[in-house]
This record gives C-alpha cells, sequence and structure tokens, in this order.
C-alpha cells in the first residue's frame, strides 16, 4: 500500500513568514514528486513539480526532495494571507502504475 | 478545450437513484483521471484510463461505480443505486501521457449530494 503522509495542521504563520510544509512517502521507487494548492470549495491546481533530490524553485515557492530520507517539503517564502489553502503532496512512481497518490493535505493558515 | 471540464458542477440525487458525471479532458491528453474527494478528506484514486489500454479500476468502491472513454477523450462516471456516503466532489484530470514528467490537471470537480 503506498502512502503519502501530510500533517494536517492547520499551520499558522504570520504574513511575510516563511511556512515549510512537509510530506512523507512509503513508496521507494516513487520518481515523481507535486505539490498542488487547494483553496475551499475549489479543485488542485499544480504549483510546483520535482523529479530530481535537492531543491527547486520558482518564485516564492521552493520544494525539496530527498529521496533517501524519502521526504519532499515545501517551503513559501513571503507569506501572504492568499497562501491560505490546503496544500497537497502527490507522488508518482515510475513504470507500471503511473497513478499519483496523494497525501490529505495540510491546511495553511497566513495571518495579517 | 482550455482546461478539464466537468460537468454537472453539482448534484442533488435521492438515494437509489443512478446519477453519470462527465469528464472532457484537455485536448490530446492520453491519460485520465478519477479521483472522489469527501468532505475535509484526501483524494481518493477511482480509476484511469490511458489510451487504448485496459482502464486501471483498482480504485473503485463498489460494482455500483463504473466508467468508460469513448474515443479516447470524453469519459463518463456512473454510479448506480446511489447512497448517501456517495456524497463527494468528483474530480477528473488529465494529462498528456503517463510518463512521470507529464503533469496533471484537474477540473473543477462535480459536487454531487445524496438525499
Amino acid at each position: 500500500q503506498k502512502e503519502v503522509e501530510q500533517n494536517s495542521g492547520p499551520l499558522s504563520v504570520p504574513e511575510g513568514a516563511i511556512a515549510s510544509l512537509n510530506c512523507t512517502y512509503s513508496d521507494r521507487v516513487s520518481q515523481s514528486f507535486f505539490w498542488y494548492r487547494q483553496y475551499s470549495g475549489k479543485s488542485p491546481e499544480l504549483i510546483m513539480s520535482i523529479y530530481s533530490n535537492g531543491d527547486k524553485e520558482d518564485g516564492r515557492f521552493t520544494a525539496q526532495l530527498n529521496k533517501a530520507s524519502q521526504y519532499v517539503s515545501l517551503l513559501i517564502r513571503d507569506s501572504q494571507p492568499s497562501d491560505s489553502a490546503t496544500y497537497l503532496c502527490a507522488v508518482r512512481a515510475s513504470g507500471g502504475s503511473y497513478i499519483p497518490t496523494f497525501g490529505r493535505g495540510t491546511s495553511l493558515i497566513v495571518h495579517p | 478545450g482550455a482546461g478539464v471540464s466537468q460537468s454537472p458542477s453539482n448534484k442533488v440525487t435521492e438515494k437509489g437513484k443512478d446519477v453519470e458525471l462527465r469528464c472532457d479532458p484537455i485536448s490530446g491528453h492520453t491519460a485520465l483521471y478519477w479521483y472522489r474527494q469527501s468532505l475535509g478528506q484526501g483524494l481518493e484514486f477511482l480509476i484511469y484510463f490511458q489510451g487504448n489500454s485496459a482502464p486501471d479500476k483498482s480504485g473503485l468502491p463498489s460494482d455500483r461505480f463504473s466508467a468508460e472513454r469513448t474515443g479516447g477523450s470524453v469519459s463518463t462516471l456512473t454510479i448506480q443505486r446511489t447512497q448517501q456516503e456517495d456524497s463527494a466532489v468528483y474530480l477528473c484530470a488529465s494529462s498528456l501521457a503517463s510518463g512521470n514528467g507529464n503533469t496533471i490537471y484537474f477540473g473543477e470537480g462535480s459536487w454531487l449530494t445524496v438525499v
């Protein structure tokens, strides 16, 4: 059973701070990793994807991947109230099934 | 189309009735996924289509659920004899192909309420 674990939160940070969201996964053959943002009542939208160990930066967002430790994280710099949402981690294996497995999401609240 | 299109956006049905939910993927996308998300819960995989291959139905929760994809494009998810526990938002997603570098895009979902 492939599992993707996230702390449900809520994670509360002040405006302008760095928000750190973490995700661990159980399937060692996982090769693709995604972070989605989901506003209440809306569908998930892709923020970042990462495939190689290390950091990947895109604007205020940085994804970090450590395959040896089986975790992936998302950092949000200069957090804004508009970043308040649930962040879903998704993991996809290589070969065989390409069906992504999603975590249950971490609720982020950025307060002014 | 520009994005994944789902219909209806909202559906209220009586317990025991059948419902059909439609998904029109992004043009040219060969992979199509159905997920279900109950209130406050994560995404539960239901079924996956890739091109002309046999679908992966491993996530369907019971034999009341079925799905088809006609002509490699539009997909219909059918729930027979609906139960209250079927109330959820049903999300369809598509990707260009099934390889690991292919991003999955979601539709806005079909919100199903069984009363």
